[in-house]
């Protein structure tokens, strides 16, 4: 099993400029969620999915939206990124959300100019 | 929001040293997790608690779910050079529907050879 994989790793945007993330698990788990990570600031929550056909906005969801495309694959997308998004994003999932053991993965690096 | 405190911010040890690091909430969870971090990855989940009281180990780790519910601490014994890196506690309270994480902000582990 790969457990959860990111697309792409490295990423570099110009301001105004849109793209998506791409996370995929194959750990038939019903919750997916997508986490910023800044220096100083830990893990910050933006978007979760608790199951297929649902998501919630997290802690810093402004300027992300996000897709559950299938039970397997959630999907992030910055429609017009600006320097403050400058950061690493992990995708992460979890079996069920009351014990909520999330599981990561290896996180995109993105930089916008 | 919740706060999480998590102390030490760094710790530089010797090689066979015990470390002792821990989180305190602002509120009661009912889920502490603690993950480590390498540089470049993303978080790997460690230990999860589940009780108010539970001692829980993994290898040369233990992790303690303190009886308040509000606090945690892990600690690692006779460190080696692979327990570099960032170890982070999490937390939950699913009672009210929510079921995110709040992260601690990490504590940075150097082990001196």
């Amino acid at each position: 099993n790969a457990g959860v994989t990111q697309t792409p790793k490295f990423q570099v945007l110009k301001t105004g400029q849109s793209m998506t993330l791409q996370c995929a698990q194959d750990m038939n788990h019903n919750s997916m969620y997508w986490y910023r990570q800044d220096p100083g600031m830990g893990l910050r929550l933006i978007y979760y999915s608790a199951s297929e056909g649902t998501t919630d906005k997290g802690e810093v969801p402004n300027g992300y939206n996000v897709s559950r495309l299938n039970k397997r694959e959630f999907s992030l997308r910055l429609e017009s990124a600006a320097p403050s998004q400058t950061s690493v994003y992990f995708c992460a999932s979890s079996e069920r959300q009351y014990y909520n053991e999330q599981f990561f993965g290896p996180g995109t690096r993105l930089t916008v100019l | 929001g919740q706060q999480l405190n998590q102390s030490p911010q760094s710790m530089f040890i010797q090689e066979g040293e015990d470390v002792s690091m821990n989180c305190t909430s602002s509120s009661i969870f009912n889920t502490w997790l603690w993950y480590k971090q390498d540089p470049g990855e993303g978080p790997v989940l460690l230990i999860a608690l589940y009780k108010a009281g539970e001692l829980t180990s993994n290898g040369r780790l233990t992790a303690q779910f303190g009886i308040t519910r509000k606090d945690s601490f892990l600690n690692i014994s006779a460190s080696i050079p692979s327990d570099v890196g960032i170890y982070f506690c999490a937390g939950s309270y699913s009672g009210a529907g929510s079921y995110q994480l709040t992260f601690g902000k990490g504590t940075k582990l150097s082990v001196i050879p």
